[in-house]
């Protein structure tokens, strides 16, 4: 089975600080996803990576940045907490270029910012 | 730009009954279209999808869905419900040249014994 872990499952940080999102997968997947899950929003792409040292911007990549130095690990950087990135961060990958592909997720991380 | 639309932001059925959660989507060629149930404090786990190779898809835990091209429809089924349903259901479409997956907002689907 696909295993995704991602480092935290609840995470309190303060508005200005610098944080670290990191998701693991173990199935040498090529793509990595990072969502954002907000109720009633769905979720929304915030960035993706094709491949190690790649990445590509999705629907809200403002006030985050990412980083895939490693083809099993996906960071996600938020470089100065905001309140309105309170919310449920979840981690996925897929194995390749194929619209078909499922898509595994990670049990998420629920970060509060104060 | 492809979008869903998943009717009824709530649904509750008694269990037993019938579980039907409504998606619609937008796209000018048919996509490829995705199931996600999300149990609580827990991540997305695929209930089944849609690949162009037959119209009704059968998916874990006895749901299935049909895709519908006339509709724009991939509404999601299950003959009778179980106390373990409840969960938030989502649609998801992605077409064949994008890496991305489109998300519904979801539907959260309560059990009554």
């Amino acid at each position: 089975d696909v295993k995704v872990t991602q480092s935290s499952r609840y995470l309190v940080k303060r508005t200005g600080e610098k944080v670290f999102l990191e998701c693991v997968q173990d199935m040498d997947h090529e793509n990595m996803f990072w969502y954002r899950q907000d109720p009633g929003l769905g979720l929304r792409l915030i960035y993706f990576s094709y491949d190690v040292k790649m990445k590509e911007k999705g629907d809200i990549p403002e006030g985050y940045s990412v980083s895939r130095e490693k083809k099993e690990r996906f960071s996600l950087i938020l470089e100065s907490a905001s309140t309105n990135q309170t919310s449920m961060y979840l981690c996925a990958s897929s194995l390749g270029s194929f619209a078909q592909d499922t898509q595994y997720f990670g049990p998420g991380t629920r970060l509060t910012v104060l | 730009a492809q979008s869903v639309t998943q009717l009824g932001s709530h649904v509750s059925v008694s269990e037993g009954a019938l579980v039907l959660l409504r998606c619609n989507y937008s796209s000018s060629v048919p996509p490829y279209l995705f199931w996600y149930v999300q149990y609580p404090n827990q991540g997305l786990q695929l209930l089944l999808k849609y690949t162009s190779a037959a119209t009704l898809v059968k998916g874990i835990n006895d749901f299935e869905a049909e895709f519908k091209k006339s509709e724009t429809s991939f509404h999601l089924t299950k003959p009778s419900a179980h106390m373990s349903d409840a969960a938030e259901y989502f649609c998801a479409v992605r077409l064949s040249n994008d890496y991305k997956l489109s998300f519904g907002a979801g539907t959260t689907v309560t059990v009554r014994a």
